[in-house]
């Protein structure tokens, strides 16, 4: 079967640093995906990791550890705006392509003054 | 460039009505795939087309069926909707690993 596990919320202040974990266990591994999701839009696509350790793109960096199914997502700086839902994903299919996803349940993060 | 498109955007059903929701995906892209997701919950994988074929399903009932056609947009049927088909339906297109969703459907069973 397929599990993804992540805090369902979190709370932080802004200007502040958060880190989202993520723990899978799923019957294969072809990559991890990280998304964000604002109530009521469609989720918008933040990182990809299929190989070991950290990618960073602007005030995000995600990191994946294949050996102990586990990854985060770290936000820097912290505006009122990345207050959403973000989402962990894994690709277990055998062969490339972010289209046969297994979503956690999404970790609601709310941005504090 | 235009982005991931559905429609309709919103659709109020009653309970036993069939829906078909639409989705084209993003120029060049060949593969569709459809999410189903309920208030509070992540996505969940319904189907994925490639290439106008079936490459995976997820465990919904045989209610739900789809098809890709040759300009590789997609449909996506719910048969014999219950009050829990109430959800948003989303589709995503993708080239290689990154997956780009579409706004999605917001379908309410009344």
């Amino acid at each position: 079967g397929q599990n993804i596990d992540q805090p369902t919320e979190m709370t932080a202040t802004e200007g502040a640093i958060v880190q989202i974990n993520c723990t899978y266990q799923t019957s294969g591994f072809n990559g991890l995906f990280w998304y964000q999701q604002h109530a009521g839009e469609a989720p918008t696509f933040l990182s990809y990791n299929v190989l070991d350790g950290l990618e960073e793109k602007g005030r995000f960096s995600s990191f994946l550890s294949r050996s102990k199914g586990y990854s985060y997502l770290l936000l820097k700086e912290l505006q009122m705006k990345d207050s959403a839902s973000y989402l962990c994903a894994v690709n277990p299919g055998i062969t490339g392509g972010g289209n046969k996803l297994t979503f956690g349940t999404g970790t609601q993060l709310k941005v504090e003054l | 460039d235009a982005g991931v498109t559905q429609s309709p955007t919103h659709l109020i059903k009653t309970r036993g009505q069939h829906v078909t929701l639409r989705c084209s995906p993003i120029s060049g892209h060949k593969s569709v795939s459809w999410y189903q997701q309920v208030l509070g919950q992540g996505p969940q994988f319904i189907f994925q087309y490639y290439e106008k074929e079936e490459r995976g399903r997820g465990n919904f009932p045989d209610r739900f069926s789809a098809r890709q056609f040759p300009n590789y947009s997609s449909e996506l049927n719910v048969n014999a909707l219950l009050l829990g088909d109430s959800a948003l339906y989303l589709c995503a297109s993708s080239l290689e690993a990154e997956a780009f969703f579409g706004q999605g459907t917001r379908l309410t069973v009344v």
